[in-house]
């Protein structure tokens, strides 16, 4: 069964230090997304991507964040200089092609720690 | 998208079925209720959505009230495996985009041997 992949599992950085979060969507799909989820909180929306655009952000997805489709494959969320409070889950996840209705993917995540 | 209330916890017998509450009572005509899980900070999981009839597949079945304010996620035969936070969500399909999944608290269920 296909599936979304993502790297690294985890990935440990210092404060105000650029990361790059990588996803490998489901090949035949068309929407991709970014969520984040805080320990011990809820899973949170942060952007939607679609056509090589973004199509929705939250409130937290600001200047610090960028998403970018670099292939035919990778999907990448990159966050300029992280603080602290980034340190969380990402999910990755990607819609097939009718998009509206369908049930949304997610990869495994990674955890990223913010020292 | 409307809100939705699920209890915190629940606990389930293995082999029982498990039935999942969702209360949506501000849901709209166009509005789907889907239903994720989340096992142990995993990436959430589909299970089930929903318009107005009831829906089954090989995970669950999904019963929707005829007012469609409420609906219920049922596991025939819960198992250990399906120890997880079960997430009932309601959205709009949007032409535009790809409709972001609002995830509340969720309901923890714990299925015990």
């Amino acid at each position: 069964e296909p599936e979304v992949t993502q790297t690294p599992s985890h990935q440990v950085t210092q404060m105000g230090q650029e990361v790059i979060l990588r996803c490998v969507p489901i090949s035949n799909h068309l929407y991709f997304y970014w969520y984040r989820q805080i320990l011990g909180q809820k899973v949170e929306f942060l952007v939607s991507f679609y056509n090589n655009e973004i199509s929705e952000k939250s409130e937290i997805f600001d200047d610090q964040f960028s998403v970018e489709r670099p292939d035919g494959s990778n999907f990448t969320l990159k966050i300029r200089s992280t603080k602290l409070e980034d340190s969380a889950m990402y999910f990755c996840a990607s819609i097939g092609t009718s998009g509206l209705y369908n049930e949304q993917f997610f990869g495994p995540g990674t955890r990223l720690t913010v020292l | 998208d409307a809100k939705t209330t699920q209890p915190p916890s629940m606990d389930c017998a293995e082999g029982r079925a498990a039935n999942l509450p969702c209360n949506h009572s501000t849901i709209s005509g166009n509005e789907y209720v889907y239903w994720y899980r989340q096992i142990h900070s995993q990436g959430p999981q589909y299970i089930i959505h929903g318009l107005k009839n009831n829906e089954t597949n090989e995970m669950a079945s999904l019963i929707i009230t005829e007012d469609r304010k409420s609906s219920t996620l049922i596991l025939p035969h819960a198992t250990l495996r399906d120890t997880a936070v079960y997430y009932c969500i309601v959205r709009v399909g949007r032409e535009t985009s790809g409709s972001r999944l609002t995830f509340g608290e969720g309901t923890q269920l714990t299925v015990n041997p």
